[in-house]
């Protein structure tokens, strides 16, 4: 089946430095990428919304200048969360589909625990 | 925007016992209902999903119901085992390739 890899699964970051996430689909082209960010005990939090070769479109209250997404491709898309600082300390997941359609499901990478200190 | 609440909380059942988790959209657009089960620090698994053009749906311990008129779904889990507990979250979208929106999650513990 469908598998996105997802990479770091675990980071820990000085304040004030940048991390890069990557997502890679394997054996599949992630048309859409989507990015969510998941605090204890909480729930899944869209962040932003990326299709390949266009800009991301972020949820209301997300910062998209902290956040920023790249989706140059149709297997690869990061995250990367700058300047970080510990409120940014969180479960990082993404979410691939291959084309459009009722009929496509969703994969989701393994996650990213990111530690700010 | 999509509005998903999710009941309840915690659940907690004696091993055997069924479970029942529901689940209240806004968006009458909406047609794509996803069950996800998640363990601590790893990633969702879907465990069943239905669209709106079915009313429900059964994969050997599991069933969902959807009730379009209500805007309400459920998961039925039966015969309950102690692999079941962990955290599941319903979540619903738009068909064509949109976004998922999340319920708030529910704590299943199945009690020896």
């Amino acid at each position: 089946g469908a598998v996105v890899s997802q990479h770091p699964s675990w980071v820990i970051c000085k304040s004030g430095t940048s991390v890069k996430i990557e997502c890679r689909s394997l054996d599949f082209q992630a048309t859409t990428m989507f990015w969510y960010r998941q605090f204890p005990k909480q729930s899944l939090m869209l962040m932003a919304t990326s299709n390949e070769g266009s800009k991301a479109t972020y949820e209301q209250g997300v910062e998209k200048d902290k956040f920023l997404i790249n989706h140059a491709s149709l297997t690869l898309s990061t995250l990367t969360v700058t300047s970080a600082h510990p409120e940014d300390s969180s479960f990082y997941i993404c979410s691939a589909r291959e084309g459009q359609g009722g009929g496509v499901g969703y994969t989701f990478g393994s996650g990213t625990r990111l530690t700010v200190v | 925007g999509e509005n998903v609440e999710q009941h309840p909380s915690t659940l907690s059942v004696q091993e055997g016992d069924s479970a029942v988790i529901k689940c209240t959209y806004s968006d009458s657009a909406s047609n794509y209902f996803p069950w996800y089960k998640q363990e601590l620090g790893k990633r969702p698994q879907l465990i069943i999903d239905i669209r709106s053009n079915v009313g429900e749906k059964k994969d050997q311990r599991i069933a969902v119901t959807l009730n379009k008129t209500a805007k309400h779904f459920s998961l039925h889990i039966t015969e309950t085992q102690p692999e079941d507990s962990a955290v599941y979250f319903c979540a619903a979208s738009v068909g064509g390739g949109n976004k998922l929106t999340f319920g708030t999650g529910t704590q299943l513990k199945v009690e020896l």
